[in-house]
């Protein structure tokens, strides 16, 4: 199992051009997630996908689209790039499990996307 | 609104010592508390998860446990290794979702 991947591993871009970055998973899980990781800062959360055909904002949504494309694919896409979202950008997926103690969701995450908008 | 604070943000310690790494969080109204670990560069692994009902996990070396009426969780690592160095991040799951906190950077000195 290759667990999460994303493409591209690097990208440098101009202020205003557009592109789209990949996430699959091959995992089986239900739900998949976009992150940003910031100097000094945790990731924050850009947009999630409870399920299939189902997307919803995160804490940090302006200037981002997202598609859940089926189970295993969800795309996040910069339509006119800033230099304010110069960052690296994770991808992650969870499923529920269970515990004797309980349900939990434990998310599993991608290496991640390093890009640079001059 | 869910914050997440780490403390301390970077740790230097010899090879062989015990250490401690916190988290704090200002909802107790979480689902779970875990523990990842980020290499430079690299992804998140995920270290330990510790659900709301439980009051520690242990994996190895490692140690968390959750006081979720004080907002607080601790990672503990015992004789610790060269390996170990990296940032440590502490996230809690609120609303679905999940809530990072800063990060703490250890170096653990040969």
């Amino acid at each position: 199992n290759a667990g999460v991947t994303q493409t591209p591993k690097f990208q440098v871009l101009k202020t205003g051009q557009s592109m789209t970055l990949q996430c699959a998973q091959d995992m089986n899980h239900n739900s998949m997630y976009w992150y940003r990781q910031d100097p000094g800062m945790g990731l924050r959360l850009i947009y999630y996908s409870a399920s299939e055909g189902t997307t919803d904002k995160g804490e940090v949504p302006n200037g981002y689209n997202v598609s859940r494309l089926n189970k295993r694919e969800f795309s996040l896409r910069l339509e006119s790039a800033a230099p304010s979202q110069t960052s690296v950008y994770f991808c992650a997926s969870s499923k529920t499990k269970s515990r004797t103690s309980g349900s939990y969701n434990e998310q599993f995450f991608g290496p991640g996307t390093r890009l640079t908008v001059l | 609104k869910q914050e997440v604070t780490q403390i301390p943000a970077a740790l230097s310690v010899p090879e062989g010592e015990n250490l401690v790494l916190n988290c704090s969080f200002t909802d107790s109204a979480i689902y779970n508390l875990q523990w990842f670990r980020q290499d430079p560069g690299k992804g998140l692994t995920s270290l330990l998860l510790i659900q709301s009902s439980q009051r520690e996990q242990t994996s190895g070396r490692l140690n968390a446990s959750l006081d979720k009426s004080s907002g607080r969780s601790t990672l503990y690592i015992a004789a610790s290794q060269p390996g170990d160095s990296a940032t440590y991040l502490c996230a809690v799951e609120y609303g679905n979702k999940l809530v990072f906190g800063a990060g703490t950077i250890l170096r653990v000195k040969s």
